[in-house]
């Protein structure tokens, strides 16, 4: 019964090169959402997806960074032409739905940017 | 959008005393109140949540309060242990969007 799976833990990048995070959801959730952390600071939300949709992506940058959860395989978060600016941990999270409910949702163990 | 302040932001208690961290929402239909812990390095651990309907749960040393008509809601942790150190953040949401977190409380147990 594995929970939020998070790949790669820690990731290098220099500044102009792409970042790729991907994250699996816990088995049966179908909702995926993508927080970033900065150092010393809270969770900001970035894109809510759904599978092949995404419902609010109110939190992410206009430019460099997309989002896809596709109907087979992982959400991916991709930041184009990194900055070092972008150096922060990453979070996923999932839940099973999105009513008022049972809404919880369950965090992966992050990916750490870090941009040279 | 909704916007949640979180008080205080760094929280020293010896070992045995209460911590209360507390939380204020502005959207008044908000109705889910998570509180997450935060180890060092770690990824974010649901340890109590609250809904609308309810004003007070809990659940071991862990208790939350809601109060809907002055939009604010508290984490109390009774008999505070060392392993209790860690960073809390609160958030609140209307279901359909996502989690708004507050800034997060550093709370330190001191042996």
């Amino acid at each position: 019964n594995a929970g939020v799976m998070q790949n790669p833990r820690h990731l290098v990048r220099r500044r102009g090169q792409e970042a790729r995070l991907r994250c699996s959801p816990m088995k049966g959730h179908s909702h995926v959402y993508w927080y970033r952390q900065l150092p010393e600071e809270g969770l900001k939300f970035m894109v809510y997806l759904q599978k092949e949709n995404i419902i609010d992506e109110s939190g992410m940058p206009k430019e460099r960074f997309s989002a896809e959860f596709p109907k087979e395989g992982p959400s991916i978060l991709r930041i184009q032409q990194v900055v070092r600016g972008d150096s922060a941990a990453y979070f996923c999270a999932s839940s099973p739905r999105e009513t008022s409910t049972n809404n919880e949702q369950f965090f992966g163990p992050g990916t750490r940017l870090t941009v040279l | 959008g909704e916007n949640v302040e979180q008080h205080p932001s760094t929280l020293s208690v010896q070992e045995g005393d209460s911590a209360v961290i507390k939380c204020t929402y502005s959207d008044s239909a908000s109705n889910y109140f998570p509180w997450y812990k935060q180890e060092l390095g770690k990824r974010p651990q649901l340890i109590i949540d609250i809904r609308s309907n309810v004003g007070e749960k809990k659940d071991q040393r862990i208790a939350v309060t809601l109060n809907k008509t002055a939009k604010h809601f508290s984490l109390h942790i009774t008999e505070t242990q060392p392993e209790d150190s860690a960073v809390y953040f609160c958030a609140a949401n209307t279901g359909r969007r996502a989690l708004t977190f507050g800034s997060g409380t550093r709370l330190q147990v001191q042996p």
